[in-house]
């Protein structure tokens, strides 16, 4: 199976910095690989898929990359209402796996 | 617009069973893969199971492999989750989600096993 392992745990930013999260593939996904967001008490939305490509609606200060088995999800100038829980997905091979989450909060 | 309505879940005994459904509205339902998604409580997101759109093509999670059974019924534009000898690790809210990268989700229903 493959593991999504992400980075970091938690994280805490000030207004208008540059936030990097990463989550590392234990094998070659192509760019099968999707990034959330979640707020308290709400249903996950959408915010990369493909590994860089910007959902719909999506503020365009969030972008995604990919070096090799490494996937990160940039928020260039961080926003009081970016804050929530990010995850990882990949879904090129099932069991498709989540990374563990990172807690995202203003400092 | 797109709609995911998740339905079935409940309280339920240890060993019992408990079938989920999920009414989907606003797009052509027949041509996407749709996905069954979990999140016990205070915890990160699981995948649980997905099929493709002409059922062809079915996976789960280890976790709940011979336990769950997914299907769609496209005539009603609707996705179930048969779940079967629940343990309380199956406590979670469970989402439906469509396309390979889950881009629209419902807003989940909750699934209690305790005794």
């Amino acid at each position: 199976d493959i593991q999504m392992t992400q980075s970091p745990a938690s994280l805490s930013a000030s207004l208008e910095e540059i936030v990097t999260i990463t989550c590392q593939a234990s094998q070659d996904i192509g760019n099968w690989l999707s990034w959330y967001q979640q707020k308290p008490g709400k249903s996950p939305q959408l915010l990369i898929y493909g590994a860089t490509s910007l959902a719909d609606g999506v503020p365009s200060r969030f972008s995604g990359s990919r070096s090799g088995t490494q996937y990160s999800l940039k928020i260039s100038r961080l926003q009081v209402e970016d804050i929530g829980i990010y995850y990882c997905l990949q879904a090129y091979s099932a069991p498709f796996t989540f990374g563990s989450g990172t807690k995202l909060e203003i400092k | 617009e797109v709609q995911l309505v998740e339905s079935g879940g409940g309280l339920v005994q240890p060993g019992r069973s408990l079938k989920l459904s999920c009414l989907a509205s606003g797009f052509t339902f027949s041509n996407y893969g749709m996905n069954w998604i979990r999140q016990a409580p205070g915890k990160g997101l699981e995948w649980v199971a997905s099929i493709s759109s002409s059922s062809s093509y079915i996976y789960y999670a280890d976790t709940v492999k011979g336990r769950f059974t997914i299907s769609r019924d496209n005539a009603k534009n609707t996705l179930y989750l048969q779940m079967t000898s629940l343990r309380s690790e199956d406590t979670a809210l469970y989402y439906c989600a469509r396309g390979a990268a889950s881009r629209y989700w419902g807003q989940g229903v909750m699934v209690t096993v305790s005794s």
